[in-house]
């Protein structure tokens, strides 16, 4: 139960696009289209983001999105906004009803 | 709307016990899985257990097995964690998290309750 790979940081300017990477393994992320990620701000509760790769519940801007490529999912975040400033957490199903959570990334907006 | 609320964390010394409660309101609880995910000051999110909606079925991380039990009662809609023989280590902010839908995700989280474990 390895956590996923994610950078430690990123960090863009206002209206720019980012993308934050999340790497499993064969067991994780590449076996299951259950890779969801989540907002956290400080001091706060995280929030669902993403979905199944790349679905968006309700209420979530369009300007995040998801997908995943073997065993690696990305999040991308366009049009960045000052309140996109928070550290973000991919997460994925591992089998036998487990799930393992990625390190983390913080995303500054210049 | 729907809300979790979790409460009984506390101050305990290591090898010491504590029950985490989570109550749950504006869902049909029985109907979806529950969980408990941990945050140790200053670090990243870790999954800790799954329970299933009748409960008959629990997972757990590794680092906490024989020591953590994760149970539900449906008609007071709470979930709960039973922690023994704590450890420095399993200080966090412990936070319940229901399930989507089959596994996909985690939608609606509580507010979290911090664990200190220190003599």
């Amino acid at each position: 139960q390895s956590a996923l790979t994610q950078p430690a940081s990123v960090s863009g300017s206002p209206g720019q696009s980012i993308t934050i990477s999340c790497t499993g393994t064969s067991s994780d992320v590449g076996s299951y289209n259950l890779v969801s990620w989540y907002q956290q701000h400080p001091d706060k509760a995280p929030k669902l983001m993403i979905y199944e790769v790349s679905k968006r519940p309700s209420g979530v801007s369009n300007r995040f999105s998801g997908s995943k490529s073997g065993n690696t999912a990305s999040l991308t975040i366009s049009g960045l906004q000052a309140e996109d400033e928070a550290d973000y957490y991919c997460c994925s199903y591992a089998g036998v009803s487990t799930y393992v959570f990625g390190t983390g990334t913080k995303v500054t907006v210049l | 709307e729907v809300q979790l609320l979790e409460s009984g964390g506390g101050l305990v010394q290591p090898g010491g016990s504590l029950r985490l409660s989570c109550a749950a309101s504006g869902i049909t609880f029985s109907s979806y899985a529950m969980n408990w995910v941990r945050q140790a000051p200053g670090k990243g999110l870790e999954w800790v257990s799954t329970i299933g909606g009748s409960g008959g079925s629990t997972s757990y991380t590794d680092s906490v097995k024989g020591r953590f039990t994760i149970s539900r009662d449906n008609s007071k809609s709470t979930l709960y964690l039973q922690m023994n023989s704590l450890r420095a280590e399993d200080t966090a902010v412990y936070y319940c998290a229901k399930d989507y839908y089959m596994m996909s995700a985690f939608d609606i989280w509580g507010q979290g309750t911090m664990v200190t474990v220190s003599s």
